[in-house]
């Protein structure tokens, strides 16, 4: 069963647009939301992350919204450029009984075009 | 360099065989993850740990043995390779269980 969903798979923007990136979950401990960038090969890389708590979060291009009663959250990439493209994956941490870990999304491969 | 490295980055060998795959941080970090990346399967956890002999399993722990004796190193052993273990994998290590995940660049594995 998939813990967190993400949609969609591939995403093509136009330079200057704006790309959106959704991810669903049910379980509602997961209590932190990340979300990691990666470029061909090489391994993820952090980009941004969010609490529950908090409903936004925004660092330069870059935002997170999350809707808690919704259990959504997505990334907002303004003025989408070229070197955003990558790979996007979305994240959910849980704490259960054992160690806390985090679940990904399939991830969404962005594509700017120029 | 501080960081975290993986060896090797490419193997290839044959069913049956067992493969261990390393890697190594510099950060003294306590917490090591293993994953596995395929295609329309995103990042899968195979195992992780919160320190030096504290392990547990991930989604997809079977065929694979982990051990950790100090904090620094976290190999990751196919005890008898199979076709479906052909993957890419991913060591990552974090502070804590909510701090950001830094991640090697893979070990491309091939099994034939």
């Amino acid at each position: 069963q998939q813990q967190v969903k993400q949609s969609p798979q591939s995403l093509i923007v136009q330079k200057g647009g704006i790309s959106i990136i959704n991810c669903a979950y049910e379980n509602t401990a997961f209590d932190y939301f990340p979300w990691y960038q990666q470029f061909p090969g090489k391994g993820p890389a952090l980009l941004i992350a969010i609490r529950p708590d908090v409903s936004e979060k925004k660092e330069g291009r870059f935002t997170i919204s999350f809707n808690k009663s919704a259990k959504q959250f997505s990334l907002h990439i303004m003025d989408s450029q070229p070197g955003d493209s990558a790979t996007y994956f979305c994240a959910a941490l849980y704490r259960g009984s054992t160690l806390g870990r985090l679940y990904f999304g399939r991830g969404t491969q962005l594509t700017v075009w120029p | 360099d501080a960081g975290i490295t993986q060896s090797p980055r490419y193997k290839i060998t044959e069913t049956g065989r067992q493969v261990t795959l390393m890697c190594h941080q510099t950060w003294s970090h306590s917490y090591m993850f293993w994953y596995r990346q395929d295609l329309g399967h995103g990042l899968r956890l195979i195992y992780y740990s919160a320190a030096a002999d504290i392990t547990d399993k991930g989604e997809v722990p079977d065929g694979y043995v982990v051990s950790r004796s100090k904090t620094e190193n976290f190999p990751l052993t196919l005890e008898s390779a199979t076709r479906s273990q052909t993957s890419v994998y991913f060591c990552a290590s974090s502070e804590s269980d909510d701090r950001a995940q830094h991640f090697g660049d893979g070990t491309r594995l091939s099994i034939l």
